[in-house]
């Protein structure tokens, strides 16, 4: 099951403006993350916030959760060409079978024209 | 090596035919992933371990395809009888522990069943 769910599914913005992604989800977490991923290959970490933070930075990042609404945002200020990628969230979703699964979205694939 | 290691990087098999893909974590990574992602689509679970703990197989999508994981190292994820619906991008990750930290990514195998 996708226990993360981004949107916008995609995003088309000109250099230099910010870009806004939200994640909801369903369950409890110990933690939510972005991660980034060019052509369809690895994905890399971006940002960590934990279940008891309501704000993180991180250079150009900005990410919020708020808990009670089970959602999360990523902002991405000042964009630049390559910025495009696509974004997805991650949580870390208990299976039933002893284990976190990391879940991740769909992701937002965002488009940044020069 | 410094990150996750998967191979090969694309894999072409006729259908009926059985793949093997490897992945190698970070050394001293006790937790592996394995998802698959198809064409423009979210990340799927397939299979975690963690240490020495039985492995969450929950999300394998049938008994065609099977993982092992030595120890704390080398991990092989087989699908037996390969369908064209096989044919996706299996990536791996590896984290220091389960849940709270962040997941490493190698480069993913490219499967295509003709």
């Amino acid at each position: 099951s996708q226990q993360g769910e981004e949107d916008p599914q995609a995003l088309s913005i000109q250099e230099g403006e910010n870009a806004t992604m939200n994640c909801s989800y369903k369950t409890s977490i110990n933690n939510l993350q972005w991660y980034r991923q060019n052509s369809g290959r690895g994905l890399v970490h971006l940002i960590l916030i934990r279940s008891n933070e309501r704000e993180k930075h991180s250079g150009r990042l900005r990410v919020t959760l708020d808990t009670s609404k089970k959602s999360s945002s990523l902002l991405i200020t000042a964009s630049r060409a390559a910025d495009t990628a696509s974004y997805f969230c991650a949580t870390d979703e208990y299976s039933g079978a002893g284990s976190y699964q990391l879940t991740f979205g769909k992701g937002t694939k965002l488009s940044v024209i020069p | 090596g410094a990150g996750v290691s998967q191979s090969p990087s694309n894999k072409v098999t006729e259908k009926g035919k059985d793949v093997e893909l490897r992945c190698d974590p970070i050394s001293g990574h006790t937790a592996l992933y394995w998802y698959r992602q198809r064409l423009g689509q979210g990340l799927e679970f397939l299979i975690y371990f963690q240490g020495n703990s039985a492995p969450d197989k929950s999300g394998l999508p049938s008994d065609r395809f099977s993982a092992e994981r030595t120890g704390e190292s080398v991990s092989t994820l087989t699908i037996q009888r390969t369908q064209q619906e096989d044919s996706a991008v299996y990536l791996c990750a590896s984290s220091l522990e389960e849940g709270n930290t962040e997941a490493f990514f190698g480069q993913g195998t490219r499967l295509t069943v003709v």
